[in-house]
């Protein structure tokens, strides 16, 4: 049974760079037709979604975010990654890794991460 | 983009109701929608996709009907562990979620 784990500092400046991993247990990165997401969630709101990578390295952004977001995958280690550049702190949220399939449905999640972007 | 607006945002309800939360496309998604459920400090849940299909393991209390651009999720009996909050979400283009609906006693 796949699971998925983020990991990554809970305070970021503003103005630096976010970074966060998620690591996969129980399955191949490369295994499968699945893309690799991220998903965050503000405090007390609802859930938007940020980006995925591929298992063929294509990558797709949502548009709000596009041109500040990097996802990458290290499948030496089973894990991907999330970088977002320049942040404020609007970009205070939950991150939650998950992985995709069938075009779009996210199962299952990892437990989420808290990143707090403050001086 | 397209957006998602579900209603209503919160919903009051006992153990044993039959709860309807609806689901609505700024445009055509066909059946391209997933639901899920989230409690309180965890990740959310999926419980349907594809509109109606059900996933694995989901109590059959749940289903999810509709296509084009109106969508509900009607819970037939609630249980005391369904209070939670649902959201949909469509895969048509991009992905994007509703709101949320909160489920409480």
């Amino acid at each position: 049974q796949v699971q998925l784990q983020e990991s990554g500092p809970g305070l970021v400046k503003p103005s630096e760079t976010l970074s966060l991993t998620c690591t996969v247990s129980g399955g191949s990165i490369t295994s499968g037709d699945y893309y690799w997401s991220w998903i965050r969630q503000h405090p007390g709101k609802g859930l938007e979604w940020v980006g995925y990578m591929s298992n063929s390295g294509h990558t797709y952004y949502a548009p709000s975010l596009r041109g500040r977001v990097t996802i990458s995958v290290d499948t030496s280690k089973n894990q991907f990654s999330l970088k977002v550049n320049s942040v404020t702190a609007a970009d205070t949220a939950v991150y939650y890794c998950a992985r995709e399939y069938q075009g779009g449905i996210f199962d299952p999640w990892g437990q989420g991460t808290l990143v707090t972007v403050s001086s | 983009d397209i957006q998602m607006t579900q209603s209503p945002s919160t919903l009051s309800a006992s153990v044993g109701d039959r709860v309807t939360i609806t689901c609505r496309a700024s445009q055509s998604i066909s059946s391209w929608l997933a639901w899920y459920q989230q409690k309180p400090g965890k990740a959310p849940n999926l419980l349907i996709y594809k509109a109606s299909t059900l996933e694995s393991g989901v109590p059959s209390r749940f289903t999810g009907s509709g296509s084009g651009t109106e969508f509900t999720l009607t819970i037939t009996s609630l249980q005391p562990d369904d209070f939670a909050t649902y959201y949909c979400q469509q895969y048509d283009t991009y992905r994007t979620f509703g709101q949320g609906t909160r489920v409480e006693i």
